[in-house]
C-alpha cells in the first residue's frame, strides 16, 4: 500500500448503530487529520493529531470519537449519528513538528462516503 | 479568521479551450501558504501546487500556471489547453500554522467539466 488509505469506502448506517472509519498512511508522516465534506460546503476540518497527541477539535459533536493509537493510523469512532452526518469523511497526513509546519502539503486518502438512514 | 472564496462553483468548457480558476484568500497573517489540489470522481485531493506569501513568481507546470497576486489576495489557476482528464472539482486552500500542524482553509471548490 501506498499514501493513505482509508477503510471502508462506503459505509450505510442507521442512527443506532456503532461504527468505526479507519486510516492509514505510508508516508512517514506524523500529522494526521480528519475532515467532513458534504454537498455544497467547503471542507470542513474535524480534527488534528499531531505526534498521536489531539492539537485541535473544532467542536465537533461527541458522536464522532477520534482515536490515533500511532503515528500510521487514525481511526473515527461513530455512534447515534443523525442524517445530516452523510457525507464524504477524508484523512489527511502530512509532515509536521517543524519550524515550518505549515508549509507541508497535506495528502488525502479517497474517503469513506458514510449515508445515514 | 481566515477565509478563502472561490466565486466560480461551476464551469464548462471544450477541449483545447483555456480556463482560469480563482482564488481570493483573507488573513492577517503575514507568513502564510497557498494551496491547489484537484479532486476527481474518485474523491482524492491530489496536491497540485503550494506558493508562500513572499513568492510572488508566477509558475507554471507543463499546461497548468498559476499567479499569485498579493495586492488583490489572489491566487488563479489557468490551465492552458484544457483536457477532458481535467475533470474534477478543484479547491483553493489557505494555511495556518498551528505550531504543530498545518491547518488549511479550503474554499467551496469550483467543479470544471470539459467536453469534446
Amino acid at each position: 500500500e501506498t499514501g493513505v488509505t482509508q477503510t471502508p469506502r462506503h459505509l450505510v448506517m442507521g442512527m443506532t448503530n456503532k461504527k468505526s472509519l479507519k486510516c492509514e498512511q505510508h508516508l512517514g508522516h506524523n500529522a494526521m487529520y480528519w475532515y467532513k465534506q458534504s454537498a455544497k460546503k467547503p471542507l470542513e476540518l474535524m480534527f488534528v493529531y499531531s505526534l498521536e497527541e489531539r492539537v485541535e477539535n473544532n467542536s465537533v459533536p461527541s458522536r464522532f470519537s477520534p482515536e490515533c493509537p500511532n503515528s500510521s493510523h487514525l481511526f473515527l469512532h461513530l455512534h447515534t449519528l443523525q442524517p445530516e452526518d452523510s457525507a464524504l469523511y477524508l484523512c489527511a497526513s502530512s509532515q509536521g513538528y517543524s519550524s515550518v509546519v505549515s508549509y507541508n502539503e497535506q495528502f488525502f486518502g479517497p474517503g469513506t462516503r458514510l449515508t445515514v438512514l | 479568521a481566515q477565509k478563502v472564496t472561490q466565486a466560480q462553483t461551476e464551469i464548462s468548457v471544450v477541449e483545447k479551450e483555456d480556463v482560469t480558476l480563482d482564488c481570493v484568500y483573507e488573513t492577517r497573517d503575514t507568513t502564510y501558504y497557498l494551496f491547489w489540489y484537484k479532486q476527481p470522481p474518485s474523491g482524492e485531493l491530489v496536491f497540485l501546487i503550494r506558493r508562500n506569501s513572499f513568492d510572488e513568481q508566477n509558475e507554471i507546470s507543463g499546461r497548468y500556471s498559476w499567479n499569485f497576486q498579493k495586492s488583490t489576495s489572489s491566487f488563479n489557476f489557468t490551465i492552458t489547453a484544457s483536457q477532458v482528464v481535467d475533470s474534477a472539482v478543484y479547491f483553493c486552500a489557505l494555511s495556518e500554522n498551528t505550531g504543530t500542524a498545518s491547518k488549511l482553509t479550503f474554499g467551496t471548490g469550483t467543479r470544471l467539466q470539459v467536453t469534446l
